[in-house]
């Protein structure tokens, strides 16, 4: 069983678009992440909720907008769709918000385009 | 804010050979440690960890971490690398708020 699963595995789309990414985990975790990793690898912290509350909001622009149906999701939704919003995105799950404490598991990535 | 400078993208070596992956890391505020691994097509696990104590870490399958923090270092050892070894290699410090920041990776390609 997958334990962090996210859909799509890629995305092509234009500029101006909206799109959605989706992720599932089955672990039972409290806490949830999304992470951009751009052209350079560098993964970055964009947004972490615990028990469907926002806890983290790294400086992201206002047309990423994450959304927390339960505790055991965690989509991403992007408006207007820009260039430089071409990256792989990952999310990932912990059994607490004390990361440095908890493992985090990681999805498979969702490899954006815009064109 | 906390930075972390992979400074190796690719490190070849044979099977057999020992590897060394290099970490350092800058912060004024206490960090925490770690080395995740990806494999193709999957998504990052955890390798080690450095919390407190020892400074030496290990993880099950050989690999070793040594925390020094007058070197703000924390290279990734292993004596003897493996075929399946070959993945990429994400060094990451978290700081006491519980963000992580990541490296930008180092490709350990294992050759027969």
């Amino acid at each position: 069983d997958t334990a962090v699963s996210q859909t799509p595995k890629y995305l092509v789309t234009q500029m101006g678009n909206d799109k959605s990414i989706k992720c599932e985990q089955n672990l039972g975790h409290d806490t949830m992440y999304w992470y951009k990793q751009d052209s350079k690898k560098f993964l970055k912290i964009m947004f972490s909720y615990n028990n469907k509350e926002l806890i983290i909001n790294e400086t992201v622009p206002n047309r990423f907008s994450p959304k927390s149906p339960d505790k055991a999701h965690l989509n991403l939704h992007i408006n207007s769709l820009e260039l430089g919003d071409s990256a792989v995105y990952f999310c990932a799950s912990s059994q607490t918000s004390l990361a440095r404490l908890d493992e985090q598991y990681f999805g498979p990535g969702t490899r954006l385009t815009v064109t | 804010a906390q930075s972390v400078t992979q400074l190796d993208s690719q490190v070849p070596v044979f099977e057999e050979a020992p590897v060394e992956l290099r970490c350092n890391y800058s912060s004024s505020v206490s960090v925490y440690l770690f080395w995740y691994v990806q494999y193709p097509n999957q998504g990052l696990q955890l390798l080690l960890k450095y919390l407190s104590g020892s400074t030496l870490v290990k993880s099950i399958n050989g690999f070793e971490a040594e925390f020094n923090k007058s070197q703000t270092s924390f290279h990734l050892r292993k004596p003897s690398v493996h075929i399946s070894d070959t993945a990429e290699y994400f060094c990451a410090v978290s700081d006491p708020f519980n963000k992580f920041y990541f490296g930008s990776g180092t490709k350990l390609n294992v050759k027969p």
